[in-house]
């Protein structure tokens, strides 16, 4: 397996415009999380979702940010309007189940600059 | 709530020497404990997870993790460092909200191995 796969890897834009990043998560695996790392605050969870159903959105810092899964094999994070202290490394990541504590398998990462 | 506490946010060792990466939790429930490796611009890799079986846990990598539930501690250990050990390390709890599982990560401890 390809393991999670986000794209784009490194994203610089500039203040004000929109970005998304996207995953593409471990086929079979049926919950999708969003994490944001920073030195300052570590790691973050945003969003989960499972079987592509919003669980837990108490971690996305602002009405900025908007998360989508559409189907089982894709998801979105969004930001708009971007700001400098967006700046971070967003991680997504898989896993098995809900119901019982799996293991995530993470992806390599998008970092993002904002400018 | 379940939390995780990492002591000391970066361990210097020499190269052969042992690694102890301490790792304290807090948990109202039995602990699904995990510890996940990250090396430079690279996504979390899960190195070992407890989950309720042998307390004494063998990882990858020639790492080990020993559940003490009377020290509420998960700490992690190599008994001799090779240079490719130097990155950073996390400890995490499994968290159970209302039927699904997430993890809840520590701030992370930076592994340094000097020749």
């Amino acid at each position: 397996d390809a393991g999670v796969i986000q794209s784009p890897r490194h994203e610089v834009t500039e203040m004000g415009q929109e970005v998304t990043l996207r995953c593409k998560p471990i086929s079979g695996h049926n919950s999708l999380f969003w994490y944001r790392q920073t030195m300052m605050r570590g790691l973050e969870l945003l969003i989960y979702f499972n079987n592509n159903v919003p669980i837990d959105d108490s971690g996305m810092p602002e009405d900025r940010f908007s998360a989508k899964m559409p189907n089982a094999s894709f998801s979105t994070l969004k930001i708009q309007p971007s700001e400098p202290r967006d700046s971070a490394v967003y991680f997504c990541a898989s896993s098995l189940g809900a119901g019982v504590p799996y293991e995530q398998y993470f992806g390599p990462g998008t970092r993002l600059t904002v400018t | 709530a379940q939390s995780v506490t990492q002591l000391g946010s970066h361990v210097s060792v020499s190269e052969g020497a042992l690694v102890l990466l301490r790792c304290n939790y807090s948990s109202s429930v039995p602990p699904y404990l995990f510890w996940y490796v990250q090396y430079p611009n690279q996504g979390l890799q899960l190195l070992l997870k407890y989950t309720s079986a042998a307390t004494l846990v063998k990882g990858i990598n020639g790492f080990e993790a020993e559940f003490k539930k009377s020290e509420t501690s998960f700490h992690l250990t190599k008994p001799s460092a090779h240079m490719s050990d130097a990155a950073e390390y996390f400890c995490a709890v499994s968290s159970m909200n209302s039927g699904y599982s997430t993890l809840t990560f520590g701030k992370g401890t930076m592994l340094l191995v000097s020749p």
